[in-house]
């Protein structure tokens, strides 16, 4: 079975600060990660995802994420946060195992509040 | 090129009745599935289909059922329905099948249905 922890399920950071949303997984097989964006009362956009190649994977809007085996982690981060990363940010996990049949596992989601 | 679009937006509906929605897959994507959002929580996975037969299946009942169309399309059905069925439904569109976590997901916008 698959899961994910995102610690914190608000996190609020000055504009133009480091933004870290945390995130853990449990998987017993090799996983595909993916990082999720939604705006309010929107569907969700792909921000990046790990599929096996480089531990550290760089998406859209300025996020990249750290594929860590040894801690089960795949952190987001964002050198500068920007009004507009206002949002809430799920992680979310799947094996090979299933070919994908088996869906995405979603964490609970974290809510990015940016502070002027 | 067009992303996923999903109807109706909004839906109320009343206990034990039945309720049918719709997604139009992106275009070039062969492979759909289905994620329910409850307020404050992550999508859980319903099901998926791919080359219109149903190939994975989360953690909920047979009253949820679905279709995929020979134009990928999909429909999801929601039988004898329940307080607790109130959420977001969101469908994603994928390429690849077996490969589907190499390619990822598109969601769309979901259709908010809600049970009085």
């Amino acid at each position: 079975a698959q899961s994910v922890t995102q610690l914190g399920s608000h996190v609020s950071v000055s504009e133009g600060a480091l933004v870290l949303l945390r995130c853990n997984y449990s998987s017993s097989v090799p996983p595909y990660l993916f990082w999720y964006v939604q705006y309010p009362n929107k569907g969700l956009q792909l921000l990046l995802k790990y599929t096996s190649a480089a531990t550290l994977v760089k998406g859209i809007n300025g996020f990249e994420a750290e594929f860590k085996k040894s801690e089960t982690s795949f952190h987001l981060t964002k050198p500068s946060a920007h009004m507009s990363d206002a949002a809430e940010y799920f992680c979310a996990v799947s094996t090979t195992s299933g070919g994908g049949a088996d869906g995405l596992t979603f964490g609970k989601g974290t809510h990015l509040i940016i502070q002027p | 090129e067009t992303g996923v679009t999903q109807s109706p937006t909004h839906l109320i509906k009343t206990r034990g009745q039945q309720v049918t929605l719709r997604c139009s897959s992106q275009s070039g994507h062969n492979t759909v599935s289905w994620y329910q959002q409850a307020l404050g929580q992550g999508p859980q996975f319903i099901f998926q289909y791919y080359r219109e037969e149903e190939n994975g299946r989360g953690n909920f009942p047979p009253r949820f059922s679905g279709l995929q169309f020979p134009n990928y399309s999909s429909e999801l059905n929601v039988n004898a329905l329940e307080l607790d069925d109130s959420a977001l439904y969101l469908c994603a569109s994928s390429f690849g099948g077996q490969g589907v976590l190499n390619y990822g997901y598109t969601f769309g916008s979901g259709t908010r249905l809600t049970v009085v």
